[in-house]
């Protein structure tokens, strides 16, 4: 079975204080991992997909890396738009598992003015 | 604009009421899904369809159904059989790829909150 797992549940940055969320995943066979964005009482905004370990994909202030085992966003500097819940999903590359994802629980990031 | 639409916004259900949430999406994609959100929990697959007039159950499909008779809409039917439906719903599109593809990036819409009265 498949699982993901985030942390730390909920992280307080100082606004231009740099951080990491990790997600730390268990599949059989990866087809993807991918980062969304969700802002409270909205649905998630996809960030970034990583396919394979090594793999690093920037957008702004925030970076994305993959290891065979975990996954790292990086943001750099943030700014108190940045706060939001940030999800982790990973998608199976097994036939009968075609398209799911499965995801974390999410972490939610506040970053104080 | 491109994109995938959810109504309504907010919905009330009594007990025993069967209600119908919508989505609806222009993205000419072939998969969407049906997720459902509580507090403090990842989302979690209640449906999917890769094609028209087929759909999966996903982890949580028990007291909910679904049709997907044209590739831009799947309806989702919270019935009276779901015992705690109170949360947020979550519908998604995405491209399928090949079969060796890792295409497949899900795009959400924007939610319907259901509360149970």
């Amino acid at each position: 079975e498949d699982q993901v797992t985030q942390s730390p549940e909920a992280l307080r940055l100082q606004e231009g204080e740099s951080s990491s969320l990790n997600c730390s995943y268990t599949v059989s066979g990866l087809r993807g991992l991918f980062w969304y964005r969700q802002d409270p009482g909205k649905g998630p905004e996809f960030l970034f997909t990583l396919y394979s370990a090594g793999e690093e994909k920037e957008k702004e202030r925030l970076k994305a890396t993959l290891t065979k085992k975990e996954s790292f966003l990086h943001i750099t500097a943030p700014k108190p738009e940045d706060s939001a819940t940030y999800l982790c999903a990973v998608s199976n590359a097994g036939g009968t598992s075609y398209g799911k994802l499965t995801f974390g629980q999410g972490t939610i990031l506040t970053v104080h003015p | 604009d491109g994109g995938i639409t959810q109504s309504p916004k907010y919905l009330f259900r009594k007990e025993g009421q069967n209600v119908t949430l919508s989505c609806e999406q222009n993205l000419n994609h072939d998969a969407m899904y049906w997720y459902r959100q509580d507090p403090g929990q990842g989302l979690r697959l209640i449906y999917y369809s890769q094609i028209v007039n087929d759909f999966q159950k996903g982890d949580i499909a028990e007291g909910y159904s679904v049709s997907r008779e044209k590739k831009e809409s799947f309806p989702l039917t919270v019935t009276s059989a779901q015992k705690n439906p109170t949360a947020f719903y979550l519908c998604a599109s995405s491209t399928l790829g090949g079969l060796f593809s890792s295409y497949n990036e899900q795009f959400f819409g924007p939610g319907t909150r259901l509360t149970v009265l």
